[in-house]
């Protein structure tokens, strides 16, 4: 069973300060990795992908990808009451279907 | 916004009923995946259709099925329904082959109580 799991929450920031959201996944032939965010009652918007060890920075947010320790995390600089929603890490591989974590429930505090 | 739509976007049904839902993928994509997620829970992989055909199931039983369109636009049916298939149902519509979809979009859900 193919597992990725993630801390639930909620993650507590005051505004401005850097948000870090972690995510670990047992596939170790995992190739896509991508964090998504959801806003209560909605549905996941794609906030970056990343294929390669390393980061990827995209604005406000960094992705981290280390596949020797099957770890992918997500940082949010000067975190806006706005970025609080809950945070969904997804794996993908070939072969396989898209398998999410539990997601991590995100709060800034102005 | 995606491109992807879902129908209807709230549902009321009651055990035993059945119910369709319905879901346009976004221009050029043709492979669509469809989602369980309870309160609280991330999205649980029911399966995905690529080019009309069942391309990967989860863990749901036989009372989840799905078709596929030519346009690519799919459906999930529910039958005999039961009270723990109150979700959110989520369509994600993406690139694929047969053996890899690329990265994911997603409608804006259906959600589904049964009573």
């Amino acid at each position: 069973q193919k597992e990725v799991e993630q801390n639930s929450g909620p993650l507590s920031v005051p505004e401005g300060a850097i948000a870090s959201l972690n995510c670990t996944y047992s596939d170790r032939g995992s190739q896509s990795f991508f964090w998504y965010r959801q806003y209560s009652g909605k549905s996941p918007e794609l906030i970056m992908s990343i294929y390669s060890n390393g980061d990827k920075e995209d604005g406000r947010f960094t992705a981290q990808l280390n596949k020797a320790s099957q770890y992918v995390s997500l940082l949010i600089r000067d975190s806006q009451p706005s970025d609080s929603a809950t945070y969904l890490c997804a794996v993908n591989s070939f072969g396989q279907n898209f398998v999410f974590g539990p997601g991590t429930r995100l709060s800034v505090l102005p | 916004e995606t491109g992807v739509t879902q129908s209807p976007t709230h549902l009321i049904k009651t055990r035993g009923q059945q119910v369709t839902l319905r879901c346009s993928s976004q221009s050029g994509h043709n492979t669509v995946s469809w989602y369980q997620q309870a309160l609280g829970q991330g999205p649980q992989f029911i399966f995905q259709y690529y080019r009309e055909e069942e391309n990967g199931r989860g863990n749901f039983p036989p009372r989840f099925s799905g078709l596929q369109f030519p346009n690519y636009s799919s459906e999930l049916n529910v039958n005999a329904l039961e009270l723990d298939d109150s979700a959110l149902y989520l369509c994600a519509s993406s690139r694929g082959t047969s053996g890899f979809s690329d990265t994911q979009y997603f409608g804006p859900g259906t959600r589904l109580t049964v009573l």
